[in-house]
């Protein structure tokens, strides 16, 4: 089937910084790609939709000054947490569509983000 | 916009026994519902997904059923296996490839 990756796994930073997550669709062409972000035992919340060449939509309550989105190509998106704080320490999730056949989203394994 | 209610929480069956997780959901105009399978510290996996047009689907253990009419979708699964605990997800959207509405997810685990 079709792979995500995701980079960095696990990061821990200090308050104050900046971190970025990579979201790679290692087999398929993505013209969108969405990014998540998911709690402790709790559901994931969709942040925003990013699409190849444009402006990223986010959804409402979501800061996009604060969590910046690339998609510069069809195979990458990236999603940057500017002046990170313990809040923003969660489990971050990106999807891919695969807009072939099945038109099937495809999950990354995931990125813990710990701010301390 | 679209809410999705899914339910129990939790579920504990013995190994064998099937497990039936339940989702509703608000929005008419949603096409498409896929099911997740997330273990610990890991992304969602999709185990199985229907569309509107169809009532049901199934996949060896797994089955799928969906009443548009009453806007609720269920997950069976069958013979259970200790390998199959882990968190399930239901979701909603307008559409395969679209934005996905998450339920708050259902825990299963599976007693040998």
């Amino acid at each position: 089937g079709a792979v995500v990756s995701q980079h960095p796994s696990w990061v821990i930073c200090k308050s104050g910084t900046s971190v970025k997550i990579e979201c790679r669709s290692l087999d398929f062409q993505a013209t969108t790609m969405f990014w998540y972000r998911q709690f402790p035992k709790q559901s994931l919340m969709l942040m925003a939709t990013s699409n190849e060449g444009s402006k990223a939509t986010y959804e409402q309550g979501v800061e996009k000054d604060k969590f910046l989105i690339n998609h510069a190509s069809l195979t990458l998106s990236t999603l940057t947490v500017t002046s990170a704080h313990p809040e923003d320490s969660s489990f971050y999730i990106c999807s891919a569509r695969d807009s072939g056949a099945t038109d099937t989203q495809y999950f990354g394994p995931g990125t813990r983000l710990t701010v301390l | 916009g679209e809410n999705v209610e899914q339910h129990p929480s939790t579920l504990s069956v013995q190994e064998g026994d099937s497990a039936v997780i339940k989702c509703t959901y608000s929005d008419s105009a949603s096409n498409y519902f896929p099911w997740y399978k997330q273990e610990l510290g890991k992304g969602p996996q999709l185990i199985i997904d229907i569309r509107s047009n169809v009532g049901e689907k199934k996949d060896q253990r797994i089955a799928v059923t969906l009443n548009k009419t009453a806007k609720h979708f269920s997950l069976h699964i069958t013979e259970t296996q200790p390998e199959d605990s882990a968190v399930y997800f239901c979701a909603a959207s307008l559409e395969a490839g679209t934005a996905l509405i998450f339920g708050k997810g259902t825990t299963l685990s599976v007693s040998s």
